[in-house]
């Protein structure tokens, strides 16, 4: 499978403990973004790399959350001292920046419960 | 501020009916647009995107899609529903040429 994949694909967890959600890319995609996603809405936008620059972070991104992309490859996302607010689906998507169209494909995407 | 507002949170039609899912959008900026579905559990999956040209996009699973530049609308339209495509759509535009901004999603029930 050469999709975007994403780990684990269910996390539950206590509130108050940190998470970390691994994506990993299209192999020669450049970009990679995330989004968030509760229950009846449809996702918003967290945060983008282009390879290994984090170019814009949404408001949404408190400073309990932090992402990284090292060597523009895989990234990941990590909560800290989670809340029951932050349940959600996580979402991650690539695209190859050199396309007029810049299509993202998303992964299956991390359901996140926080307890 | 660019913003996407899809019309009806719940659609209902019969296997064989027309399908019309709706979608207005706001930009200051000629706009990319987007219809991506989703299934239970799953990401998304585009299903097609305007970008420039021909205004009729077609795409996969007999979808297509109209953008309407008079209108802001971008109407996600099959002529024959199937069961298959019960899912959530959800209609979505470039913010900025970087992220996407989607709509709040309509849910599709098909009637046997």
């Amino acid at each position: 499978d050469t999709g975007v994949s994403q780990d684990p694909r269910h996390k539950i967890t206590k509130r108050g403990q940190n998470v970390t959600f691994r994506c990993d890319p299209i192999s020669e995609h450049n970009r990679l973004y995330w989004y968030r996603q509760t229950l009846g809405q449809g996702p918003e936008f967290l945060t983008y790399f282009q390879n290994e620059a984090q170019l814009e972070k949404s408001r949404l991104l408190s400073d309990r959350f932090s992402a990284e992309r090292p060597k523009g490859s895989f990234s990941t996302l990590e909560i800290q001292r989670t809340e029951q607010g932050d349940s959600a689906m996580y979402l991650c998507a690539s695209s190859r920046w050199d396309s007029t169209s810049n299509e993202q494909f998303f992964g299956p995407g991390t359901r996140l419960t926080v307890l | 501020a660019q913003s996407v507002t899809q019309l009806g949170s719940h659609v209902s039609v019969s296997e064989g009916a027309l399908v019309l899912l709706r979608c207005n959008y706001s930009s200051s900026v000629p706009p990319y647009l987007f219809w991506y579905v989703q299934y239970p559990n799953q990401g998304l999956q585009l299903l097609l995107k305007y970008t420039t040209g021909a205004t009729l996009v077609k795409g996969i699973n007999g979808f297509e899609a109209e953008f309407k530049k008079s209108e802001t609308s971008f109407h996600l339209t099959k002529p024959s529903a199937h069961m298959s495509d019960a899912a959530e759509y959800f209609c979505a535009m470039f913010q900025g040429a970087q992220k996407l901004v989607f709509g709040q999603g309509t849910r599709l029930t098909i009637n046997p």
